[in-house]
């Protein structure tokens, strides 16, 4: 069964410092989410592509998170300089309709 | 943003038992997903409802869709110590983007 991969499931690392995670979707799915949840909370959006195009990323902080999506394909999402408030678990998820499927997540530390 | 609000935020409830979490909002959405995810996961999608009054089943699990498309209900019956996760509801009005809420973080003791 087909499924979204991410890369690390875990990470650890200290503030200033920066830090990526990568996500493939489903094959030929084109739309690609980017979300972070915070323990204790639902997921909240960072940011949409549809195709390689950023369709919304209203709620990504932009003076130290970037998101990537060259290709169309996967994408890679970072954070430069990390702060502790940024610990949390970042979840991609990709859809070909309306069905949005999650990947297992990268779980940030920051200390 | 759309909010959605979930009710209870924590349920503890032993095997057997029945019971209901509760999504709502005052925003109208044109489809509302019911999600689980377990510590450490990422969340999988249950059910989708999209029409008004809408009931689905799921084995043991009854999702609604309120007649004015602004909450819903989820429904387990006999809970099983499988059934202990985080239960996710999440809407959408356009643009596929999902709104979710905070969740029931449900516990099913044997």
């Amino acid at each position: 069964e087909a499924e979204v991969a991410q890369s690390p499931r875990y990470k650890i690392t200290e503030k200033s410092q920066a830090v990526a995670f990568w996500c493939d979707p489903i094959s030929g799915h084109a739309t690609l989410y980017w979300y972070r949840q915070i323990l204790g909370q639902g997921p909240e959006l960072l940011v949409q592509f549809q195709d390689e195009s950023v369709v919304d990323d209203s709620q990504l902080p932009k003076d130290r998170f970037s998101a990537e999506r060259l290709k169309g394909v996967d994408s890679t999402l970072k954070i430069q300089p990390a702060e502790l408030g940024d610990s949390a678990m970042y979840l991609c998820a990709s859809s070909l309709h309306d069905e949005q499927f999650f990947g297992p997540g990268t779980r940030l530390t920051v200390l | 943003t759309q909010l959605l609000e979930q009710s209870p935020q924590f349920l503890s409830i032993q095997e057997g038992e029945n019971l209901t979490v509760y999504c709502n909002s005052s925003s109208v959405f044109s489809s509302l997903q019911w999600y689980r995810q377990e510590p450490g996961e990422g969340p999988v999608l249950l059910v989708t409802v999209v029409t008004g009054g809408e009931v689905k089943k799921l084995k043991r699990l009854t999702f609604q869709f309120g007649d004015a498309r602004k909450d819903s209900s989820l429904h387990i019956t006999a809970a099983q110590p499988g059934d202990t996760g985080l239960y996710l509801c999440a809407g959408t009005d356009s643009g596929y983007a999902l709104n979710f809420g905070k969740g029931t973080s449900l516990l099913v003791t044997p």
